[in-house]
């Protein structure tokens, strides 16, 4: 069974970058069937699909957040990363990450499962 | 981008039936997947694709899709589905690659 864990600083400060590794369990992030994604949840909100990267190292992220998101896979360890940059309090979040799977056929959507714990990051000085 | 809307609050007395709804574009293009979240706990994948339950989901939840709406229905709710439900499709705008969440529906049992 695929199992998925954050790790990271739980405080970072304004106008740094956050780094998050996710280390995968059970599976590979090698394998061509899946997408490795990130995703927040602010406090008392709801969630964000952040980005996701692939195993050849091709990735893709929010346009809203793009040109602060950096991901990364490192296949030996069985890891995926994330780096925000130039964060503010309004990156204070849950920060998960996702096994992300594509559906066959003309209207197949994607999915994520299984999902991290979850990790807080708070932004702060 | 595409948004996915949902209702922010719906409630659903003990052993009744209760459908939750996502509505956008994309959705016209894309089936939606569904997830169960409980305070303090990550999202649960519920439902995926035209109408599939991950192992260990009970059969009380189905999906469905029509227009640009796609519906999460429990048929039969317990107290222990009392969560928050958010659906998740792909972007139809763009590049067809990113992906969105709805706001999420807070499910109160009564």
């Amino acid at each position: 069974q695929v199992q998925l864990q954050e790790s990271g600083p739980g405080l970072v400060k304004p106008s740094e970058t956050l780094s998050l590794t996710c280390t995968v369990s059970g599976g590979s992030v090698s394998s061509s069937s899946y997408y490795w994604s990130w995703i927040r949840q602010p406090p008392g909100k709801g969630l964000e699909w952040i980005g996701y990267i692939y195993h050849s190292g091709s990735t893709n992220s929010n346009p809203s957040l793009k040109s602060r998101v950096t991901t990364s896979v490192d296949t030996s360890k069985n890891q995926f990363s994330l780096k925000l940059s130039s964060v503010t309090a309004a990156d204070t979040a849950v920060y998960y990450c996702a096994r992300d799977l594509l559906g066959y056929g003309s209207r197949g959507g994607n999915w994520f499962d299984p999902w991290g714990q979850g990790t807080l990051v708070t932004v702060s000085s | 981008s595409s948004e996915l809307t949902q209702d922010p609050a719906v409630s659903v007395a003990l052993g009744q039936t209760v459908r939750i709804t996502c509505q956008g574009d994309s959705l016209r293009r894309y089936y939606a997947s569904w997830y169960q979240q409980k305070p303090g706990q990550a999202p649960v994948l519920v439902i995926y694709g035209k109408n599939n339950r991950p192992s260990g989901i009970p059969d009380r939840f189905s999906g469905s899709s029509s227009g640009n709406t796609a519906s999460l229905t429990i048929t039969g709710a317990q107290a222990e589905d009392e969560a928050d439900y958010y659906c998740n499709s792909r972007d139809s705008s763009g590049n067809h690659l990113d992906r969105v969440f709805g706001g999420g529906t807070k499910l109160t049992v009564l």
